[in-house]
Formats: structure tokens, sequence, C-alpha cells
């Protein structure tokens, strides 16, 4: 089945520094990811849509200048996280919509818990 | 907006009876898909089961099956047999037709199984 690899799955940071995260879809091109931030024991909260080729979608709320969202290619959507602070400590989740395969569901990355000291 | 409700924050069962999980959904929408993906300990998100809400007919995955009434907008999935592995958070979730449009995620339940 399809396969999005997330790196890293896990990270810690200085307050202050850049993160960035990748999620890379391997066997498919994925035109579109979302990505999604979870914090313990709560559900996954949309943050934004990247699209390929064109500029990212984010939720309300969502700041745009910290959460930098690129869509490089068709088979990979990055996530950085610019000026960390403690309160941007989460788990961070990207998805990759099943276009034709809706039958096979929406495929998830692994996951980063990016903690920021 | 689409909205999807889980009441249960958290539900336990002994090992090999039968739980039910509920859910309920609100869209104006007649065209859409409902799913339950579980998220154990090691939080990858694992789909159990799918629903197109053009089929009449119940889903069903093995252990997992689904009541799926849509007048009343319910999405409700029974885990028949428990086992241990089935502990987990589960969350059920939206999406309009189309294959690229976001999830929507209900808020969840801890179901933890009891040996």
């Amino acid at each position: 089945g399809a396969v999005v690899s997330q790196h890293p799955s896990w990270v810690i940071c200085k307050s202050g520094t850049s993160v960035k995260i990748e999620c890379r879809s391997l066997d498919f091109q994925a035109t579109t990811m979302f990505w999604y931030r979870q914090f313990p024991k709560q559900s996954l909260m949309l943050m934004a849509t990247s699209n390929e080729g064109s500029k990212a979608t984010y939720e309300q709320g969502v700041e745009k200048d910290k959460f930098l969202i690129n869509h490089a290619s068709l088979t990979l959507s990055t996530l950085t996280v610019t000026s960390a602070h403690p309160e941007d400590s989460s788990f961070y989740i990207c998805s990759a919509p099943p276009g034709l395969r809706v039958g096979d569901g929406y495929t998830f990355g692994s996951g980063t818990r990016l903690t920021v000291v | 907006a689409q909205t999807v409700t889980q009441s249960q924050p958290e539900m336990s069962v002994q090992e090999a009876e039968t739980v039910t999980l509920s859910c309920t959904y609100d869209t104006s929408e007649s065209n859409y898909y409902l799913f339950w993906y579980k998220q154990p300990p090691s939080r990858q998100m694992i789909l159990v089961i799918r629903q197109e809400a053009y089929k009449q007919q119940n889903a069903t995955e093995n252990r997992f099956s689904v009541n799926f009434q849509k007048a009343a907008k319910s999405f409700s999935l029974k885990i028949s047999d428990s086992q241990l592995g089935d502990t987990a958070m589960y969350f059920c979730a939206f999406t309009l037709q189309g294959g690229s449009e976001k999830l929507v995620f209900g808020k969840g339940t801890k179901l933890t199984v009891n040996p």
C-alpha cells in the first residue's frame, strides 16, 4: 500500500531555532499533503494543507510565518517550525489523501515529536 | 462546516467481549466517506474501517463492523472478541467525496482492553 515516510521521528531543539520536518510519499505522487498537530490525549488538529505548485492553505489561527509549508515536488512536503518556542512542542503528523485510492483511506506519516527547550 | 462528535472519552472492555464506540457527525452533503482510525501508543494512525455514504450495507472488517445510520448521522464501531492489541485511541473521521478533501476528526475515544 501507499507509504508516507516522515522524518525525523523526534527532535529536540533550543528555543529560537528552526526545525524542518519532511514527509515523502514513497510509492505514489502526492499532490496534496495535510499537516496536523496533536497535543497529548487530544485529537488531530489540521494546521494547513500543502499543494504541489501552489501556496499552502492555512487553517484559521495558524501562524503562516511560524509554520512554513513547502510542497517542493510530487513526493515531498515539508513543515518548518521557525523560531520555535516551548509552546510549539507537540506531535506533528502529515497525511496524504487517497485520491483515486479512496478505498485505501488516507495515508499517515509516523509523526514527529518536537520538544523545544 | 462538517463536525464529528465522539461522546465517549474513555471506555474499557474485558478481553474477548464486545464493545461499541459511538460517533455522530453533521453535514449537509449527501456524498461523503466515514472512517475509523486507530492510534496505538506508537501514535501511528491505522485505518480500521471505512464506509461510503452511498452504500446502505454496513462495512465489516474481520472483528470490526460499523452501524451506519445515514438519516441519524450516526456511525458507530463495534469491536467483537476484543483483544489486548485493540487498546488504543480510536478516532472517527469524515471527509467529503472527492479523494483530496481534508479529514475531519472527532476528539477520540480511549479504549482499554483488560485481560
